[in-house]
């Protein structure tokens, strides 16, 4: 399968400061890629879908001035956290797909944590 | 909106014997797709296996088999000859067809059931 490359894999950051993960799809063009968010033992979240681009369409209760989704090329994006609190700490994956009807590879995730 | 319920929270299953699944989902819409995938320790995620609505015959993919049930809208995971390095969280997914402006990226994820394997 194609790969997706997401850094950094863990991150500690401070309270107030904002952290910038990335994903990139090694050796395909990302027409879309997706930011998922997974709370310890539980399921992931899809937070939103960004398309090269254009901006990105946030879930119903993610807040689009927190988490800042960037895709500006079909190989690269990137999703900033705001002003970080503890509360945000979590496992935030990544997923990347190429050309309609093929399925989405993900990323390695980020594990975020908010001192 | 759609739904994607796993009842099993933990399962547990012998080396080399076969173990189920359960997935149920809800949906109103016609054109969707339904994932397996599988996240071991590592939490790469991990596509198992992937079945398309209209497709009435059910996917497989080598000790990998599932039991679509489209009236009753459950999508079971069969594994047979169960081996040490199937022991992981399985998560059921759902995602929404083209028709409806949906991919097989933005998907709707269950709570995940954890399987055990026994040597």
């Amino acid at each position: 399968g194609a790969v997706v490359s997401q850094h950094p894999s863990r991150v500690i950051c401070k309270s107030g400061t904002s952290v910038k993960i990335e994903c990139r799809s090694l050796d395909f063009q990302a027409t879309t890629m997706f930011w998922y968010r997974q709370f310890p033992k539980q399921s992931l979240m899809l937070m939103a879908t960004s398309n090269e681009g254009s901006k990105a369409t946030y879930e119903q209760g993610v807040e689009k001035d927190k988490f800042l989704i960037n895709h500006a090329s079909l190989t690269l994006s990137t999703l900033t956290v705001t002003s970080a609190h503890p509360e945000d700490s979590s496992f935030y994956i990544c997923s990347a797909r190429g050309v309609v009807n093929t399925e989405a590879f993900f990323g390695q995730g980020t594990r975020l944590t908010v001192v | 909106a759609q739904t994607v319920t796993q009842s099993q929270p933990e399962m547990s299953v012998q080396e080399a014997e076969t173990v189920t699944l359960s997935c149920t989902y809800d949906t109103s819409e016609s054109d969707y797709y339904l994932f397996w995938y599988k996240q071991p320790p590592s939490r790469q995620m991990i596509l198992v296996i992937r079945q398309e609505a209209y497709k009435q015959q059910n996917a497989t993919e080598n000790r990998f088999s599932v039991n679509f049930q489209k009236a009753a809208k459950s999508f079971s995971l069969k594994i047979s000859d169960s081996q040490l390095g199937d022991a992981a969280m399985y998560f059921c997914a759902y995602s929404r067809g083209e028709h409806y402006g949906g991919s097989q990226g933005n998907l709707i994820f269950g709570k995940g059931t954890k399987l055990s394997v026994k040597p």
